[in-house]
């Protein structure tokens, strides 16, 4: 079967690093995706990898090893504001979004 | 990106009714998603609606109680049919909107609509 594991929860201080761990077993491979998503309100898109290697965005960067089905998330100078749950999804070989059950990020002050 | 608003945003429904939610997106989009997200779990497709087809439903979900609309390139509903208390969830809708990340079909989604059936 097709499988994405992350972990249920993780807290971090703000203004600190954290790094929030995705892996997958899916048929096929066309893309992995994380997605932001605030108590109560919808995902948002942060971050795309499909080819191995790190992908920097201002604060945010995620990176993808294909050959361990393996995609990580590290945010920095964490803020308040970064408290929510964060999506991992991978595209398998049908074109067809796999997701995980999500990572909800605890920041305190 | 596309903007997609989403209504209702919760309900609190009784057994055995039926209940629609609408999804309106501010452009035209091919393909729009329809997920179901249970607390601390992963998001489900319910069905994929394209305009002037059925929709096509993944394993698990029956047109008879999730019928879809699609009828235009910018609309969508998601009706719950005879719901039960195991229908309480959230329920999403999502556009495809290609092009804004190379090789990348990123979907925008609706804030949602959290129903509760007693």
């Amino acid at each position: 079967g097709q499988n994405i594991d992350q972990p249920t929860e993780m807290t971090a201080t703000e203004g600190a690093i954290v790094q929030i761990n995705c892996t997958y077993q899916t048929s096929g491979f066309n893309g992995l995706f994380w997605y932001q998503q605030h108590a109560g309100e919808a995902p948002t898109f942060l971050s795309y990898n499909v080819l191995d290697g790190l992908e920097e965005k201002g604060r945010f960067s995620s990176f993808l090893s294909r050959s361990k089905g393996y995609s990580y998330l590290l945010l920095k100078e964490l803020q308040m504001k970064d408290s929510a749950s964060y999506l991992c999804a991978v595209k398998d070989s049908n074109y067809q979004l796999i997701w995980g059950a999500g990572t909800k990020l605890i920041i305190k002050p | 990106s596309a903007v997609i608003s989403q209504k209702p945003s919760r309900d609190i429904c009784q057994r055995g009714t039926s209940l629609t939610i609408q999804c309106q997106v501010d452009s035209q989009v091919t393909m729009m998603f329809w997920y179901r997200q249970q607390p601390g779990q992963s998001l489900t497709l319910i069905a994929t609606a394209n305009q002037g087809s059925e929709a096509t439903y993944e394993s698990g979900f029956v047109i008879d109680k999730f019928p879809i609309s699609r009828p235009n390139l910018t609309f969508s509903t998601l009706t719950v049919s005879n719901m039960s208390p195991e229908d309480s969830s959230i329920y999403l809708c999502s556009a495809d909107a290609s092009g804004s990340h190379s090789g990348a079909n990123v979907l925008t989604f609706g804030a949602g609509s959290r129903l509760t059936v007693l």
